[in-house]
């Protein structure tokens, strides 16, 4: 079945560093892709969306980009906040049934 | 703008316990979802209904009830608590069309002892 596949489960980094977290799909066609964040003692909230190949969404200064070949959707960003710590989940889109396929998650620690 | 709110906060239950929780939302969306989320597990879709009385299981049914009897409030039930379980359960919205932006509870933490 379709899946989403997040290689890191934490990812710990200073202020103003880089941020990439990887997320890798497994699914026919092209199924639209998302990430969501959560914060601490909240829900997730969505975060952006991408549903072709080559297309970049982004918000709040993350952003990824829809790669076919490579089956990827990345996030990144240039240069993180210790407010951005949070959990990040990439998700995958089933329109036929109106549900989203998670990923495990990866926790960003943000040191200041 | 509205808002999901979830009951109880804390769920603490027995093993073979039968326990509830309860989800309700403003936001008048039609579609309503109920996800477990375990560390290092993501989330996992366990029911969902696209209208009031509308029930479809997700890939972790097993061992869970849902009902939707109103178009505000979904409910899931574990049918029999498992001794040491513990995780978080999300109920989250969606705006019609829109399935992808979906809006989450604060969730219910179950301790079962």
């Amino acid at each position: 079945g379709d899946s989403v596949t997040q290689t890191e489960g934490q990812v710990a980094l200073s202020e103003e560093d880089f941020l990439t977290i990887h997320c890798n799909y497994s699914a026919s066609g092209y199924p639209a892709l998302f990430w969501y964040v959560q914060y601490p003692g909240e829900g997730p909230q969505f975060l952006f969306r991408a549903s072709r190949d080559k297309e970049k969404g982004s918000s709040r200064g993350f952003e990824a980009t829809y790669d076919k070949g490579t089956t990827s959707f990345h996030l990144r960003k240039a240069s993180v906040q210790e407010s951005d710590s949070a959990v990040y989940y990439c998700a995958l889109g089933d329109s036929n049934y109106n549900v989203l396929y998670f990923g495990s998650g990866t926790k960003l620690t943000v040191e200041p | 703008g509205g808002i999901i709110t979830q009951t109880p906060k804390f769920l603490i239950g027995q093993e073979g316990q039968k326990l509830t929780l309860k989800c309700q939302q403003n936001f008048n969306h039609d579609t309503m979802y109920w996800y477990r989320q375990d560390s290092g597990k993501g989330l996992r879709l366990i029911y969902y209904s696209i209208t009031e009385n509308d029930l479809q299981k997700g890939d972790l049914s097993e061992g869970y009830d849902a009902s939707r009897e109103k178009k505000s409030s979904f409910s899931l039930t574990v049918t029999s608590a498992q001794k040491n379980e513990m995780a978080v359960f999300l109920c989250a919205s969606s705006p019609p069309g829109t399935y992808y932006e979906q809006y989450f509870g604060p969730g219910t933490r179950l301790t079962v002892l």
